[in-house]
């Protein structure tokens, strides 16, 4: 009974394909968030999504586009993949946007060759 | 500069130790601190919740806010192999605002 769950784990492709990460989550929570932690750690906040509606939109290149369904489900699709946005890729979500209740995914590791 | 600011480590300690982490910050307007942990290959999880200044204990787990000095501060007692791990500091404006993490630092607590 995974709370947040991603799909693929790994992820390899090439320079310039379109690939989607999915997330879903069963822990009843209205709130869902996108993250990149690099090579060197650091995790981002990319997007966050309220009932579905966008609510946080960082500085993140065009080519990523969040798409939610649903409350329980958040996608991150990618276009035009380039070498840096080789990252782990994780989803979390959260009880109204509380930062307290933030629960994270196990990560998707992009590899862009 | 980044606005948290956190040594990558690794901090090596042996068994037993009082593992001590810390992390600054430049944005006086944060208000909300959180420790999390994040095992290798693994997504973070939620340690420690802190709001304002003061003091916070867990077990083995005491979380230190001093918002004078921007400054917080995880203490781990009695520390275990299985301490072994990231640690992230992150903190908020709000209750319901965008996290902004630190690095992260690596501990390695050998037996």
């Amino acid at each position: 009974d995974t709370a947040v769950s991603q799909t693929p784990k790994y992820l390899v492709t090439q320079m310039g394909n379109d690939k989607s990460i999915k997330c879903e989550q069963n822990l009843g929570h209205d709130t869902m968030y996108w993250y990149k932690q690099d090579s060197k750690k650091f995790l981002k906040i990319m997007f966050s999504y309220n009932n579905k509606e966008l609510i946080i939109n960082e500085t993140v290149p065009n080519r990523f586009s969040p798409k939610s369904p649903d409350k329980a489900h958040l996608n991150l699709h990618i276009n035009s993949l380039e070498l840096g946005d080789s990252a782990v890729y994780f989803c979390a979500s959260s009880l109204r946007a509380r930062a307290d209740t933030q629960y994270f995914g196990p990560g998707t590791r992009l590899t862009v060759l | 500069q980044k606005e948290v600011e956190q040594d990558p480590g690794p901090l090596s300690v042996p068994e037993g130790a009082i593992v001590s982490l810390n992390c600054t910050y430049s944005n006086s307007a944060f208000q909300y601190f959180m420790w999390y942990r994040q095992y290798s290959r693994k997504g973070p999880e939620l340690l420690m919740y802190t709001y304002s200044s003061g003091n916070k204990e867990d077990g083995r787990f005491t979380a230190q806010v001093d918002k004078s000095s921007k400054y917080i501060s995880l203490f781990i007692r009695d520390s275990q192999p299985s301490d072994s791990a990231t640690y992230l500091c992150a903190m908020t404006t709000d209750s319901w605002g965008k996290l902004q993490f630190g690095a992260g630092t690596q501990v390695v607590v050998t037996p």
